[in-house]
């Protein structure tokens, strides 16, 4: 089945630092790839998305590029803000067959930015 | 963009009885729903898939007479969580797919006495 694998966390940064959280995946198929975002206390929230390969999905100052000889779809942002502490979930969707648009969570990292 | 609602946000309850969760999509039709259980610091694990008009889908391991999930129009799915115990207790959380994005409601937590 499908699987994912996200960058441990905690990752703990400054203010205004360059963020990566890597993420792997395996899927049969093209998945489409998805980074949600849980703040503290709420639901998932979608950040971006990318649905073939070579696309950019970005947000917020976030973005990530769907890689499908690597298998991958980081998340960067290039100068993070107090605001972006909060867990990040990396989620390829199945692409089709009776599980289509089933989502497959990575373990979460927790984010936590410092004035 | 799409918005999921979830009913209640919280409910605490005594062990044996049972609980109602709602999940409605509030501005588009689903006839696919989805229900994650979330412990703490860890990720969602899907739970079952709500299908309007038919039966769930459970995922392996989820008793699906302890968790029993009715869609019951295209913008409603309920899971009943019967008989609760202890540990039951946990953050539920529904989805809904508008094209193939997931939108998520809030989530319920759940706490068994």
């Amino acid at each position: 089945g499908d699987s994912v694998t996200q960058m441990e966390g905690p990752v703990t940064l400054s203010e205004e630092a360059f963020l990566t959280i890597n993420c792997t995946y395996t899927a049969t198929g093209y998945p489409s790839l998805f980074w949600y975002v849980q703040y503290p206390g709420e639901g998932l929230q979608l950040l971006l998305k990318a649905t073939k390969a070579d696309d950019k999905g970005s947000n917020k100052g976030f973005e990530a590029t769907y890689r499908k000889e690597t298998t991958s779809f980081h998340l960067e942002k290039g100068s993070v803000q107090v605001s972006d502490s909060a867990v990040y979930f990396c989620a390829p969707s199945n692409a089709g067959g009776t599980s289509y648009g089933k989502l497959t969570f990575g373990q979460g990292t927790i984010l936590t930015v410092h004035p | 963009g799409a918005v999921v609602s979830q009913h209640p946000s919280w409910v605490i309850c005594k062990s044996g009885t049972s609980v109602k969760i709602e999940c409605r999509s509030l501005d588009f039709q689903a006839t696919t729903m989805f229900w994650y259980r979330q412990f703490p610091k860890q990720s969602l694990m899907l739970m079952a898939t709500s299908n309007e008009g038919s039966k769930a889908t459970y995922e392996q391991g989820v008793e699906k007479d302890k968790f029993l999930i009715n869609h019951a129009s295209l913008t409603l799915s309920t899971l009943t969580v019967t008989s609760a115990h202890p540990e039951d207790s946990s953050f539920y959380i529904c989805s809904a797919p508008m094209g193939e994005t997931q939108y998520f409601g809030p989530g319920t937590r759940l706490l068994v006495l």
